[in-house]
């Protein structure tokens, strides 16, 4: 079975500055997709990025970006210019390409609960 | 907005009792995905319905039960309560059987007194 681990309970960064929020993930699979996902107060879950294992260019939305390195399965978020709206708990996620089981499903990471400050 | 509702938002009852957490997906998504989000098992695949019929079952309890219905709006049905189910269900979809991005409705928070 598929495992996500956050390490970083709570990070905390200025206004403006950039943070990167950390992701681990442990699989058997060459194929499969990875998320990150916002939840701010509202409990809302919106998506932020997607990454396809099967390409090497990093995926980037904006201000975001992921580093994904497939062979030390690795997969961490970077925010650039941070804003008070980014504040929120984020939760990494994996998702199967397999067309068995419950291989659809979203596997998530514990979460980290980001703070921005002025 | 993701286009996915969700009613009610939020739900007070008691134990031994039933309700019925409605979702519809984005317009065009065949998948229906079910989630739990409780403060000591984080967020729980339940089970996942594609155009109408059950595809996967993940940690779903027996007195929980689904189903998605031919307009695919979904019904997640939770009988004789218990104090711990209370927690965030959170239903999503998707267009596509397997793979594929899943987009979130704003959840129904259920508490149970």
């Amino acid at each position: 079975a598929q495992t996500v681990t956050q390490s970083q309970p709570e990070m905390s960064v200025q206004e403006a500055e950039t943070v990167t929020l950390s992701c681990t993930y442990d699989t058997s699979e060459s194929d499969y997709y990875l998320f990150w996902y916002k939840q701010p107060p509202s409990r809302q879950m919106i998506l932020v990025i997607r990454q396809e294992a099967y390409k090497q260019q990093n995926a980037t939305e904006n201000r975001f970006s992921v580093n994904f390195q497939k062979a030390a399965k690795s997969f961490s978020l970077k925010i650039s210019d941070s804003q008070l709206g980014d504040a929120a708990m984020y939760f990494c996620a994996y998702q199967s390409l397999s067309n068995t089981g419950t291989a659809s499903k979203l596997t998530f990471g514990t979460g980290t609960r980001l703070q921005v400050t002025l | 907005d993701s286009g996915v509702t969700q009613t009610p938002k939020h739900l007070i009852t008691a134990t031994g009792q039933r309700v019925t957490l409605r979702c519809s997906p984005r317009s065009g998504d065949l998948s229906v995905y079910w989630y739990q989000q409780s403060l000591d098992q984080g967020l729980q695949f339940l089970i996942q319905y594609y155009n109408g019929e059950e595809r996967a079952k993940g940690n779903i309890l027996e007195r929980f039960s689904a189903q998605q219905f031919p307009d695919l709006h979904s019904e997640l049905n939770l009988s004789s309560l218990e104090l711990g189910d209370s927690a965030l269900y959170f239903c999503a979809s998707s267009v596509r059987v397997a793979g594929g991005t899943q987009y979130f409705g704003p959840g129904t928070r259920l508490t149970v007194l």
